[in-house]
């Protein structure tokens, strides 16, 4: 069974660059198949699906945050890494990293989350 | 975006009750719909996709129905540990959006 494991500073300050890494363990980024994703839970807007990297490179990032995100991999070390810029108080929330799975149809859902991990901003 | 639409947003039941939450998008989706389960200060729980398959491991009781806008999860004979959280998720096209939650609590 795969495990997802977030890490980051749980504090940043605003202005800042928020910086979180995700830990894959019990399966390899590299195998493919699978797109890697970030999202994120507020209590006042909600869930919010960030983007995804697959094992290539590739991305995809949520237009209302493409400016300020970038997700990336490292195979080597079977982790991914999401970045967000220019942080306001806004962008305090849980952050799950997560794995998605594509159904019969083709369709990538997301299937498996990480545990989250709390990210305040605050000066 | 798609909007997800979920209702009600909290609901009262008892153990051995049937529950229904119902999920509307606001476009069709056609079957590319997914629920999950958030219990609290847990990690989200993947139960169903492409609107009605099970996940592998997720109990029978649970059931997922429809297609085009309208969706439901359906909860037969309620358990202690189903009072929880759920979640519509539409990912016909990105980028993913979810529903509201629907809160369970026991009666």
């Amino acid at each position: 069974q795969v495990q997802l494991q977030e890490s980051g500073p749980g504090l940043v300050k605003p202005s800042q660059t928020l910086s979180l890494t995700c830990s894959v363990s019990s399966g390899s980024l590299s195998s493919g198949g699978y797109y890697w994703s970030w999202i994120r839970q507020n209590p006042g807007k909600g869930l919010e699906w960030i983007g995804y990297i697959y094992h290539t490179g590739d991305t995809y990032y949520n237009p209302s945050l493409k400016s300020r995100v970038t997700i990336s991999v490292d195979t080597s070390k079977n982790q991914f890494s999401l970045k967000v810029s220019s942080v306001t108080a806004a962008d305090t929330a849980v952050y799950y990293c997560a794995r998605e799975l594509y159904d019969t149809s083709g369709y990538y859902y997301v299937h498996y989350w990480g545990q989250g991990t709390l990210v305040t901003v605050s000066s | 975006d798609i909007q997800m639409t979920q209702s009600p947003s909290s609901l009262s039941a008892s153990v051995g009750d049937r529950v229904t939450i119902t999920c509307r998008a606001s476009q069709d989706i056609s079957n590319s719909l997914a629920w999950f389960q958030q219990g609290p200060g847990k990690a989200p729980k993947s139960l169903i996709y492409s609107a009605s398959s099970l996940q592998s491991g997720v109990p029978s009781r649970f059931s997922g129905s429809g297609s085009g806008t309208d969706f439901t999860l359906t909860i037969n004979s309620l358990q202690p540990e189903d009072f929880a959280t759920y979640y519509c998720q539409q990912y016909r096209t990105y980028p993913i959006t979810f529903g509201q939650g629907t809160r369970l609590d026991i009666k």
